[in-house]
């Protein structure tokens, strides 16, 4: 069964560094999803990813977030400079090509910031 | 208007019986129901799905009710076993627009 691969499992970084986590979707799926979940709470959505660009982001995707997908199968989230806060789950998720149907997530990158 | 609001928190149920949690949106623009299992460590799994042309969708111990005019959709999760015991999350999103999470329920099955 093809599946969303995130690494890496787990990132221990210091306040201030940058991080790059990293996605590989399912590969005939178009649309692509960053969420995230602070431990114990709901799921939360980061930014949405078609055609090369992104297409909605939420409140919380300021502009130390970025996402992209550098050779059209990674897709990847980038926290310039990360804060405490920003520990949490991170999930990739990919939905696909005719849309409208389930979204496929990743197992995670847990981001602990110390 | 986005918010998706969950029912109970948390649940414990006995092995055998039936599990409920309820969910209640907003916006009347979604057009797909998912619910989520998440197991502690894991991303979010679907688990089961419904369109509100329906009113109800079984599969297998697993059942959605979906009430259109209340706004209401909930889990039914029959003959509970401790194989169950994870945090399922009710969804709600309109074509292939972000999913809006519930804010979750830990289901326990206990012996």
């Amino acid at each position: 069964e093809p599946e969303v691969t995130q690494t890496p499992s787990h990132q221990v970084t210091q306040m201030g560094q940058e991080v790059i986590l990293r996605c590989v979707p399912i590969s005939n799926h178009l649309y692509f999803y960053w969420y995230r979940q602070i431990l114990g709470q709901k799921v939360e959505f980061l930014v949405s990813f078609y055609n090369n660009e992104i297409s909605e982001k939420s409140e919380i995707f300021d502009d130390q977030f970025s996402v992209e997908r550098p050779d059209g199968s990674n897709f990847t989230l980038k926290i310039r400079s990360t804060k405490l806060e920003d520990s949490a789950m991170y999930f990739c998720a990919s939905f696909p090509r005719t849309g409208g149907a389930e979204a496929f997530f990743g197992q995670g990158t847990r981001l602990t910031v110390v | 208007q986005q918010q998706v609001k969950q029912s109970p928190q948390s649940l414990i149920v006995q092995k055998g019986g039936i599990s409920i949690i309820n969910c209640a949106y907003e916006n009347t623009a979604f057009d797909y129901f998912p619910w989520y299992q998440q197991f502690p460590g894991k991303g979010p799994a679907l688990l089961i799905a419904i369109r509100p042309d329906v009113s109800e969708k079984k599969e297998g111990r697993f059942t959605i009710s979906f009430n259109k005019s209340a706004k209401q959709f909930s889990l039914h999760i029959m003959d509970s076993q401790p194989g169950d015991s994870a945090t399922y999350f009710c969804a709600a999103t309109k074509g292939n627009e972000k999913l809006t999470f519930g804010t979750g329920t830990r289901l326990t099955i206990i012996p």
